[in-house]
């Protein structure tokens, strides 16, 4: 089955720097990757996405990138606020084989230093 | 526009009880996933519904089975509680037919004592 690792696992970052959270996989017929942000007893909320067709996809000031040959994909924050402090998670799963179950990364502690 | 639901919000169950969790998906959509997030980890899949079907499982053990009904909601049910099923239950759902974004309820946190 697929194996997602993530890296790191606390992160902390001067409000306005960029923040960075690498992902790695293994199944290579893994062809969707999600990005959650979960804040502390909340849900997880989709913040981008990301296909296998795709290099790279912003949305603002998050744009995750993917290297389909090297199995890994990354998250970044630019201009960091107070506001994006949370739990990220990335996620993997290959969509259009019947079914799509998640596998999730343990998750990055992104912590925004006043 | 309502979004995933749950229900119910908390729960403490004793060893060796049965618990039944419940949720609604987000309107439009028709495939629900559950997940299992334990303290300070990612959520791991349990499984997941579509047309009334369970089409995908995770790595859990039998103790762990679902429904999904007409109108697309779902129940998980879990037997024979052991104290490392205590975590938070998380209700995904998806618009189905190969579209594979999830968007998540608040959860139902489990505490088996």
């Amino acid at each position: 089955g697929e194996n997602v690792e993530q890296h790191p696992s606390t992160l902390s970052v001067q409000e306005g720097d960029s923040a960075v959270i690498k992902c790695t996989y293994s199944d290579s017929a893994s062809n969707y990757f999600p990005w959650y942000k979960q804040e502390l007893g909340k849900r997880p909320q989709l913040i981008i996405d990301i296909r296998s067709n795709v290099g790279e996809k912003k949305d603002q000031r998050i744009a995750v990138t993917l290297n389909k040959t090297a199995k890994h994909f990354s998250l970044h924050i630019t201009e960091t606020q107070p506001e994006d402090s949370a739990v990220y998670f990335c996620a993997a799963t290959h969509s259009g084989g019947g079914a799509d179950g998640l596998t999730f990364g343990k998750g990055t502690h992104l912590i925004i230093q006043p | 526009d309502a979004g995933v639901t749950q229900s119910p919000t908390h729960l403490i169950k004793t060893r060796g009880q049965q618990v039944t969790l419940r949720c609604s998906p987000k309107s439009g959509h028709d495939t629900v996933s559950w997940y299992q997030q334990a303290l300070g980890q990612g959520p791991q899949f349990i499984f997941q519904y579509y047309e009334e079907e369970e089409r995908q499982r995770g790595n859990f053990p039998d103790r762990f089975s679902g429904h999904q009904f007409p109108n697309y909601s779902s129940e998980l049910n879990v037997n024979a509680l052991l104290l490392g099923d205590s975590a938070l239950y998380l209700c995904a759902s998806s618009p189905g037919a190969g579209v594979p974004e999830q968007y998540f309820g608040p959860g139902t946190r489990l505490t088996v004592t």
